[in-house]
C-alpha cells in the first residue's frame, strides 16, 4: 500500500503570498491531519479533517485553513505569508482519527 | 503548557547496547501513546503504540512501558543499532477537558539518539 503523499516537497515564497499544501492519504484512510514543524515550537497541530468537515482545530490563526475532498485528499492553505511561517509542514493520516498517524514525507515552506 | 516532555534532549549508546528514551505527559485525559522515528527533512516514522489499559507493548527490539501513576512512558530499543540513530518523539492522544481529540497528536520536543559503532 502507498504512503501518504504529499506535493510539493519544497516551496519557497514571499512575505504576504499565500500557498496552498497538498496532501494524499493512505488509501482507506478517511483522517487527515496537519501538523506544523518549527525549531522553536516543535511539532504543533494544526487541524484534523474526516469525511470532508474539520472536526478539530489546533491554536493557529484563521490565516492557516484547510478543506477535504471526497476522495480523503486534503489541501491546506496559509495566507498572507509571515516569515514565521517557514516550517516543515506535515499531514498524517489514519482510519478515523481515533488511533495511530502515519506521516508524509513534509513540504518544506520557506517564507522570504 | 507542555503536556508531554522529554527531558533528555540527547543520548548517546554504544551498539549492541539498550537505549532508553523517557517521556513525562501532565495530561490526565490522555489514553493512547505513540513513539515515532524522525530523520531530517523526513516525515515521522511510527514506532510503536501503547494504549492506556496497558503497561508494556513490544514489537521485536523496541519495547513501550506506562507507568500511569507516575504519567511516565519509555521506549526501549535492544539492542542499538547505529541505523537507529535519528530524532525520537513520543506523543499523546486523547481529550482535553470539553475539548475532543479527533486527530490530534501532543508531541514531545524529542530526543536525539546516537548509536555509535
Amino acid at each position: 500500500k502507498a504512503g501518504v503523499t504529499q506535493t510539493p516537497r519544497y516551496l519557497i515564497k514571499t512575505r504576504g503570498q499565500q500557498v496552498t499544501l497538498s496532501c494524499s492519504p493512505i488509501s482507506g484512510h478517511r483522517s487527515v491531519s496537519w501538523y506544523q514543524q518549527t525549531p522553536g515550537q516543535g511539532l504543533q497541530f494544526l487541524f484534523e479533517y474526516f469525511s470532508e468537515t474539520q472536526r478539530n482545530k489546533g491554536n493557529f490563526p484563521g490565516r492557516f485553513s484547510g478543506r477535504q475532498f471526497s476522495n480523503s485528499r486534503s489541501e491546506m492553505n496559509v495566507s498572507t505569508l509571515e516569515l514565521g511561517d517557514s516550517a516543515l509542514y506535515l499531514c498524517a493520516s489514519s482510519l478515523l482519527g481515533v488511533e495511530t498517524q502515519y506521516f508524509g514525507p513534509g513540504t518544506r515552506l520557506l517564507v522570504l | 503548557d507542555q503536556q508531554v516532555k522529554q527531558n533528555s534532549p540527547s543520548l548517546s549508546v554504544q551498539e549492541g547496547r539498550i537505549s532508553i528514551l523517557n517521556c513525562d505527559y501532565t495530561n490526565s485525559m490522555f489514553d493512547y501513546f505513540l513513539w515515532y522515528k524522525k530523520y531530517p527533512a523526513e516525515g515521522p516514522t511510527f514506532l510503536i503504540s501503547i494504549s492506556s489499559i496497558k503497561d508494556k507493548n513490544e514489537d521485536g527490539r523496541f519495547t513501550v512501558f506506562l507507568n500511569k501513576s507516575a504519567k511516565h512512558l519509555s521506549l526501549h530499543i535492544v539492542p542499538s543499532q547505529p541505523g537507529d540513530s535519528a530524532v525520537y518523539f513520543c506523543a499523546a492522544k486523547g481529550a482535553n477537558a470539553g475539548g475532543t481529540s479527533y486527530g490530534k497528536l501532543t508531541f514531545g520536543q524529542g530526543t536525539i539518539l546516537t548509536v555509535h559503532p
